[in-house]
């Protein structure tokens, strides 16, 4: 079975700090990664993708990829309450039209 | 430009009746794909369309089904309702054409089966 994991948190963190959010996922071919955010009540709204090893920047958001890890991470800096909502990770597994998606790490940021 | 457009929003229905969903992709996007998200989970693959033909399912049964349409919209269909079916249902359109292959959601559909 093809797997995304992520720690359901709830990852708590101050206004102003740096959230780390982390994924690992099982099919060693996945070549697609991506990073959604979903509020309470409302659908998933694409954040990040990344698909080559390393660092992707945008505005206060980087993913990280490692695929000999099989580890994707994103950070988010200088963190704002607004922030505060479900991460979602997704991978596009080898053969694979469709996304597989982790459970959710919960961001809290605190005022 | 209209994003992905879901109806009805909230739907109640009783064990055992049938209930089909409706999703309009975004204005460029030719291929559906319909998730189930429970509460605190993330969302399980359903099934994807391409072509007016289903391209990838996941592991729900037979009483789930779904059409596309030459306009590339798409229906849900569930029948047999179960309390277990009780769900947000996201559709999501992508362009498997264009170079960032993700996802764009719908707002959902969400269904309370009594």
């Amino acid at each position: 079975q093809k797997e995304v994991e992520q720690n359901s948190g709830p990852l708590s963190v101050p206004e102003g700090a740096i959230a780390s959010l982390n994924c690992t996922y099982s099919d060693r071919g996945s070549q697609s990664f991506f990073w959604y955010r979903q509020y309470s009540g409302k659908s998933p709204e694409l954040i990040m993708s990344i698909y080559s090893n390393g660092d992707k920047e945008d505005g206060r958001f980087t993913a990280q990829l490692n695929k000999a890890s099989q580890y994707v991470s994103l950070l988010i800096r200088d963190s704002q309450p607004s922030d505060s909502a479900t991460y979602l990770c997704a991978v596009r597994e080898t053969g694979r039209r469709a996304l597989t998606f982790g459970s959710g790490t919960r961001l809290q940021v605190q005022p | 430009d209209a994003g992905v457009t879901q109806s009805p929003t909230h739907l109640i229905k009783t064990r055992g009746q049938q209930v089909t969903l409706r999703c309009s992709p975004k204005s460029g996007h030719d291929t559906v794909s319909w998730y189930q998200q429970a509460l605190g989970q993330g969302p399980q693959f359903i099934f994807q369309y391409y072509e007016e033909e289903e391209r990838q399912r996941g592991n729900f049964p037979d009483r789930f089904s779904g059409h596309q349409f030459p306009n590339y919209s798409s229906e849900l269909n569930v029948n047999a309702l179960l309390l277990g079916d009780s769900a947000l249902y996201l559709c999501a359109s992508s362009n498997p054409g264009g170079s960032d292959y993700g996802y764009t959601f719908g707002s959902g559909t969400r269904l309370t089966v009594v």
